[in-house]
């Protein structure tokens, strides 16, 4: 069964400077890969998707994440955050269902906190 | 307004109490799903639907009801609220079309706690 696996819950971080947030997946088959912000009281964006080709994904907001199917992985970086990107951040893997659609599987979430 | 919306944001009911969470869509998406999210848990599906009129259980279904009569309407019902259902509601839309196109456009949500 696919699943996803977040390994930091809290990421704390200064401003300005670097943040990678870890997501590993298991899959046996081809995999769909997300990842998504949640702004305080506020439900999911999407900040950027895996579906096929290049396995470096840029998403909004100056994220990008890199597909790495030998160790099952799909790492979120930004090389520079500012204290708006304080929220919690989703890695999800999609799951086909019945009638031609997929759900989303999600991981615990990983909270970024940015200080000045 | 375009998009997804739900009502209410917040509410408390009491154990036992029925209680209907509604959820609005204005893209005529075809495939809505309701999430519920808990700590420790991330978010975990209860119901999808893919078409009006057709609705499938998802992981953690037990103690919800929903329907779909319209296209752009899902709602969720607790038919006897318990505290363990004390959580954050998200309902999610997505055009799902051939399984690749499966981006979701979440609500704000509806928090929702079971006394």
């Amino acid at each position: 069964a696919q699943s996803v696996t977040q390994l930091d819950s809290q990421v704390p971080v200064f401003e300005e400077a670097p943040v990678e947030l870890r997501c590993n997946y298991s899959s046996s088959v081809s995999v769909y890969l997300f990842w998504y912000v949640q702004y305080p009281n506020q439900g999911l964006q999407l900040l950027l998707k895996y579906l096929s080709g290049s396995t470096l994904v840029k998403g909004i907001n100056g994220f990008e994440a890199e597909f790495n199917k030998s160790q099952t992985s799909f790492h979120l970086r930004k090389p520079s955050v500012h204290i708006s990107d304080t929220a919690e951040y989703f890695c999800a893997v999609s799951v086909s269902l019945s009638y031609n659609t997929d759900k989303l599987i999600f991981g615990t979430g990983t909270r970024l906190q940015v200080f000045p | 307004d375009a998009g997804i919306t739900q009502s209410p944001r917040y509410k408390i009911t009491e154990t036992g109490r029925q209680v209907t969470l509604m959820c609005h869509q204005t893209w005529s998406h075809s495939y809505m799903f309701w999430y519920r999210q808990d700590l420790g848990h991330g978010l975990r599906l209860i119901y999808y639907s893919a078409a009006a009129d057709i609705t499938d259980k998802g992981e953690v279904p037990d103690g919800y009801v929903v329907s779909r009569s319209k296209t752009e309407n899902f709602p969720l019902t607790l038919e006897s609220a318990t505290r363990s259902q004390t959580s954050v509601y998200f309902c999610a839309s997505s055009p799902g079309v051939g399984g690749t196109n499966t981006e979701a456009f979440f609500g704000q949500g509806t928090r929702l706690t079971v006394v």
